[in-house]
């Protein structure tokens, strides 16, 4: 069966640290994936999105690798800030040039002062 | 990116009574989206909301349960019908943006006893 996994268990950092969060699939072959940020009582935030052509994306201080032999994304946050503390969700195209994502359940990330 | 509001933000219903959530977006969009996000869970896609057409749902759910409106090109509803504790839950209409993003509100927040 189609499974998007990502860490149920809340990621906790300390301010200043690289945080890396993990998405990965299976049975699936998207075209793109997205990481989107959502805030507790908000709805999800587009945040960056990869093609299956692609190893590597960054914005500010964000960084999205997509590896479609191990079926895998990181998602890194560098200079961490008690500010992206929230969830992170991965979406991924389901069906090969879908433009309705699939989501995943999202890791919580707690960035410590 | 678009705007997008949600009424109401929460509600505690009695079981067997409906809900109608209201979503409005600041711009002329075709296509507006109804997600569920259970606890724990992942978001997961109820159906799409065209206008001038029936809205198309989803494995698993179905118009009695959920019927949508879509009157205009900026405003949708979506009414819980006859609802039981299993639809507590948040949800949360989006609309796309571009490359295949989506855009969300609020979210409305459901509690049923």
């Amino acid at each position: 069966s189609q499974k998007i996994e990502q860490n149920s268990e809340a990621l906790n950092i300390q301010e200043g640290k690289t945080a890396t969060l993990t998405c990965n699939y299976t049975n699936y072959s998207p075209a793109y994936l997205q990481w989107y940020r959502q805030d507790p009582g908000r709805g999800p935030v587009f945040l960056l999105l990869i093609r299956e052509n692609e190893k590597e994306k960054r914005k500010e201080r964000l960084k999205v690798t997509f590896d479609t032999t191990l079926k895998q994304s990181l998602f890194h946050i560098t200079a961490s800030q008690p500010a992206d503390s929230a969830t992170y969700l991965c979406a991924l195209d389901p069906s090969g040039g879908s433009y309705i994502p699939t989501f995943g359940r999202g890791t919580s990330l707690i960035v410590h002062p | 990116s678009a705007v997008i509001s949600q009424k109401p933000s929460r509600d505690i219903c009695q079981r067997g009574t409906s809900l109608t959530i209201q979503c409005q977006v600041d711009s002329q969009v075709t296509m507006m989206f109804w997600y569920r996000q259970q606890p724990g869970q992942s978001l997961t896609l109820i159906a799409t909301a065209n206008q001038g057409s029936e809205a198309t749902y989803e494995s698993g759910f179905v118009i009695d349960k959920f019927p949508i409106s879509r009157p205009n090109l900026t405003f949708s509803t979506l009414t819980v019908s006859n609802m039981s504790p299993e639809d507590s839950s948040i949800y949360l209409c989006s609309v796309g943006g571009a490359w295949e993003t989506q855009y969300f509100g609020p979210g409305t927040r459901l509690l049923v006893l």
